[in-house]
Order: C-alpha cells, then structure tokens, then sequence
C-alpha cells in the first residue's frame, strides 16, 4: 500500500519558535491534508492544499503542496502552549479508489512555556 | 452542531466477547469511514462507506464488520473481540472525496 513518510516523529520546543514538519510520499498524490489531534480529541483539519505549488496559511499556519506531487510541509510560526499534539498529514490520489486518505504516522509536538 | 456522533467513548471487554460500535452524522455527508489509531502508527482505515448502500474494504479490515444503516449511520461491529483490538477508534465523514470531519473517538480495550 502507499505509505508516508512524515518528519519528524516529534518536537520538543521553547514558546515562540517557529516550527516545521514535512511528509514524502513515493505515489503521487492530488490532495494534501493536514490535521491536528488533541489530547483525548478526534483529528481536527488545520489546512488542506489542492495543486502542485500552492501555498496556503490559517493564521500561524502555513503548509504548501509540494510542485513534485510527492510532498507537502506545515509550518507554525511563533509558537504557543496550546499548539501541544499531534500533527497529521494526510494525502489522496487520483488512482485506484479517491475515497482513500493515506495518512502519516504523526508528529508529536510539545510547547515548553 | 453535533458534527460526527461516536458511542460508547470507552468499553472494556473480555476475548470472545461481541459489540458494536455506533457513528452518526449530521452534515449530510455522502462518505463515512472508520479508522483505528494504534501508537506510533497514525491512523489507519478499517472499512469505508463512499455512499449509501455501499461498503468496502480499508487497509485493516479483519476481525470487523461493517453497516451503513442509513446517510446518517455508519456502524463498525467486532464479532470476536481480540486484545489486538485494543485501539482507539474513530469515525469520520465527509462529502464524496473531500475532507475528512471525525467524530471523538470511542477507547476500545480488550482483556
């Protein structure tokens, strides 16, 4: 099946830096998504990118659609305490059945105040 | 807006045992999906429903079963419970192929 590589597993920061995470693919993918879970909290979409370049951002959020099809990365800039979980990417192809996320395996992010 | 309705949040049960879990949507979403979130393996999809009246296999379907009893209602069933089962599980909805809107969660642990 596809598989995500998403990186890295987890962060450990200072309040008020900015961070990044990426995910590669070895498919080609159309959708890019990315959520966020909270503690004891279902996923939650943060930011979702749909052509090859785009770039999009949702506050401190910024995420960009890699131009190979095969990437994506979120970045958060200015960091707060209550940006502590767990970060998702999530990707779709336009082969085979569309109705199909493939996510990664999370990046586990802690805010030390 | 309730959004994706999961119940129970948590069971407990022995080997062998039986239950189902219970998913309802208000967003009139076409597309239901369960997935099962293990530690430090993300989520992954146990079966799908892209429309009424159909289901299909995700990439973890054994030991489930599925039900899409109406637009609303998208129920997962373990027949045998298996400590492997031990998870969390979600569900999630969404129009067609668009994005995925989960429900809570419901904590499964099978002794």
């Amino acid at each position: 099946g596809q598989q995500l590589n998403q990186s890295p597993q987890s962060m450990f920061i200072q309040e008020g830096e900015d961070v990044s995470m990426n995910c590669t693919s070895s498919s080609i993918f159309n959708t890019w998504l990315w959520y966020k879970q909270d503690p004891g909290e279902g996923p939650v979409l943060l930011i979702a990118l749909y052509k090859a370049g785009e770039l999009t951002s949702n506050g401190r959020l910024t995420a960009q659609f890699g131009i190979t099809r095969k990437d994506s990365f979120l970045n958060i800039s200015a960091s707060i305490p209550s940006d502590v979980g767990i970060y998702f990417c999530a990707g779709r192809n336009s082969g085979g059945s569309n109705y199909k996320l493939t996510f990664g395996k999370g990046t586990l992010l802690t805010v030390n105040p | 807006n309730a959004g994706v309705t999961q119940t129970p949040k948590f069971q407990v049960l022995k080997t062998g045992q039986s239950m189902t879990l219970q998913c309802a949507q208000d967003m009139n979403h076409n597309s239901m999906y369960w997935y099962r979130q293990d530690p430090g393996m993300g989520l992954r999809l146990i079966y799908y429903s892209a429309s009424e009246g159909t289901t299909d296999k995700g990439e973890v379907p054994n030991g489930y079963n599925v039900s899409r009893l109406n637009k609303r209602e998208f129920s997962l069933r373990l027949e045998s419970a298996a400590p492997s089962q031990t998870s969390v599980y979600f569900c999630a909805s969404s129009f067609s192929a668009g994005e995925l809107f989960f429900g809570e969660g419901s904590r499964l642990t099978v002794l």
